[in-house]
This record gives structure tokens, sequence and C-alpha cells, in this order.
């Protein structure tokens, strides 16, 4: 069965420089999330969906962090204009059970991004 | 606001020694708890807890899980240098995953 994909792996970008990254879940997982991961802090939850709705954005920075999942598969997160404080591992994850029962996540490898 | 306290953030120990590691919790309407390895890629999972006083097992690790305390244990008999990494403790309340800060374990041979 093959995981959850993430791309790109690593980036490097300017400050106020834009940046998007992707993520395509297991297949047939219904939920799929969105985590920042900042350097000795544990995942920090940025968006969940179900399907293609939006089930918690509370934590996101919506003035500059966006993401969407068209047709509840693949989903794009983007950060436009990014901040030092953006640099962080930028999880994807998905899971089989939706709103009753989180139940196990299976995560991305993640994508690495450093703002200069 | 939901709190996963971890503890110790981190430790080093040598190959064969005990592992015990602590996460406390303080939520509102809690489903489970996980615990996952995170090494240099993505976390994997380990257990997911959501009866108290069943201790679940895996190989040298094992898990247990205080409901009334408002804690879980991990434990890691015999350690490997393989078992060094990150342990996060994760619980699951009003469908949202609310992660703690991680135990670093290093294991030296």
């Amino acid at each position: 069965e093959a995981g959850v994909a993430q791309s790109p792996r690593y980036k490097i970008i300017e400050k106020r420089q834009s940046v998007a990254f992707w993520c395509n879940p297991i297949s047939g997982h219904a939920t799929l999330y969105w985590y920042q991961q900042i350097l000795g802090q544990g995942p920090k939850l940025l968006i969940q969906f179900q399907n293609n709705g939006v089930v918690d954005d509370s934590q996101l920075p919506k003035d500059r962090f966006s993401a969407e999942r068209l047709k509840g598969v693949d989903s794009t997160l983007k950060i436009q204009p990014a901040k030092l404080e953006d640099s962080a591992v930028y999880l994807c994850a998905s899971s089989l059970r939706g709103l009753a029962n989180t139940g196990e996540l299976f995560f991305g490898e993640g994508s690495r991004l450093t703002v200069l | 606001e939901d709190k996963v306290v971890q503890s110790p953030l981190s430790l080093v120990v040598h190959e064969g020694d005990t592992v015990t590691l602590n996460c406390s919790y303080e939520v509102t309407n809690f489903r489970s708890l996980l615990w996952y390895k995170q090494e240099k890629k993505a976390p994997t999972f380990l257990f997911m807890l959501t009866s108290s006083g069943i201790e679940k097992k895996s190989g040298r690790l094992s898990s247990i899980l205080d409901k009334k305390e408002l804690f879980s244990i991990l434990n890691i008999t015999a350690t490997q240098t393989g078992d060094s990494a990150i342990y996060l403790c994760a619980v699951e309340a009003d469908n949202r995953l609310a992660f703690g800060k991680g135990n670093q374990v290093v294991v030296i041979p």
C-alpha cells in the first residue's frame, strides 16, 4: 500500500516569498491533516479536511496560509508571504476514519521549509 | 485549551537500559491517546490507548493509560541504538489530535 506522499521534501526561500506544498494521502482516506512542526516542538495542527470540506482551521494563520483539497483527494498548502518563523517541517497525514473517531494517523515524510 | 505534557523532554541511556516516558494531559471529551515514534522521517504509529489499566505491548515496547490520573507511560526495555528517536504522545479529543513536545531518547552503545 502506498503511503502519504509529499513534495517538495526541502524548500529554501527568502522572507516575503511564497511557497506551496503538495500532499497525496493514502487511497480511500477521507480525512487529511496538515501539521506544522517547529524544531524542538510537537506537531501543531494547521488544518483538517474531511473529504473536501474543512473541519478545523482554527490554528491556521489565515492572513498568510491557505489550503485546499480539491475533489477530496490531493491537497496543497500555500504560504504567502513567508516569514522567518514559518521555518518548520510541514507534515501531511491522513486517516481512514473521519469525524467520529480520528484514530490512527499515517504521516508523510514532511516538507522542510527554511525561510531566510 | 488542550494540554499534553511529556517528560522528560530528553534523555540519554546506554544500550540495555530501560526507559520510561511519561505523557500527562488535560483535555475535554477525551477519546484516545496515541504514541508515535519519530526518527528523521515521518512519525510512525506505536500504540492507541482508550481504556485504563490495559497494557498494550509490542516487542520491547509497552504502554499503559491511567484515565483517572490523566497520564500514560511508554516503556522501552533492553534498549538498542535503533530506539533513538523522538517519541510523540498525542491525545484525541473533540475530533482533534493534540501533540506533546515529544521525548527525545538517545541510546548510546
